[in-house]
């Protein structure tokens, strides 16, 4: 089945410390995105790409980094200079708007604390 | 700037007690409304997509209705199972990158 697969789904960070959270996905599809969710609050973009090799800033993109050399891959690095990265992270993918209106897909997340 | 709330924060029912939630949209044309439910720990599920105001769509005891400035989520004699986080977004016409604006959510509450 087609979906998309977050690991790990816990994961501790010390402080100074750069983490990576993994998201892979088989939909085949263009574009991938990273959304923090807080409790009480809504999910906010930390980063996206419509294609292989370009990313994009979201709202929330300082202290975070991102690659995307493959279409299934989209992983996303939590640096030591974000300084509240305690959080649950949510990577998402969806079909390009030029071939209509469509959703995400959402991954079952990633629950990052820092020790 | 595009803003979407959802209201209320929480809402605790009875089973077999019919509600409605509410998400409030402002938004510079509207591409598509799309409704996600979020069990704790879990990442969302997609329930609807609503294009135009008028529309309404139907899964189970849940239906989705959408006007020019708001959507409700209609839950019809809610079950325990129903209890979830649910969550709005917009789809707004300007943007070619098919991001999504989220509101808050509702965390529902369906007691036996």
């Amino acid at each position: 089945d087609g979906g998309i697969t977050q690991s790990p789904k816990y994961l501790f960070r010390k402080e100074g410390q750069n983490v990576t959270l993994s998201c892979e996905q088989n939909l085949n599809h263009d574009a991938m995105y990273w959304y923090r969710q807080d409790p009480g609050q809504g999910l906010r973009l930390i980063y996206y790409s419509q294609i292989v090799n370009d990313f994009q800033k979201g709202d929330i993109a300082e202290g975070y980094s991102v690659s995307r050399e493959k279409k299934e891959s989209f992983p996303l690095t939590v640096t030591s200079a974000q300084k509240n990265p305690t959080a649950f992270y949510l990577c998402a993918s969806s079909i390009p708007t030029r071939q209509g209106v469509h959703g995400y897909t959402f991954g079952s997340g990633t629950r990052l604390t820092v020790v | 700037e595009d803003q979407v709330t959802q209201s209320p924060e929480a809402l605790r029912l009875q089973e077999g007690e019919s509600s409605s939630l509410n998400c409030s949209y402002t938004v510079s044309g509207l591409r598509g409304l799309f409704w996600y439910r979020q069990d704790p720990g879990k990442g969302p599920e997609f329930l609807f997509t609503l294009y135009s105001a008028g529309e309404e769509k139907e899964k189970e005891r849940l239906k989705a209705t959408l006007t020019k400035k708001e959507s409700f989520l209609h839950i019809t004699a809610p079950k325990p199972e129903d209890s979830a986080t649910y969550l709005c977004a917009v789809q707004p016409a300007w943007n070619a990158g098919n991001m999504l604006t989220f509101g808050g959510g509702t965390r529902l509450m369906v007691k036996p």
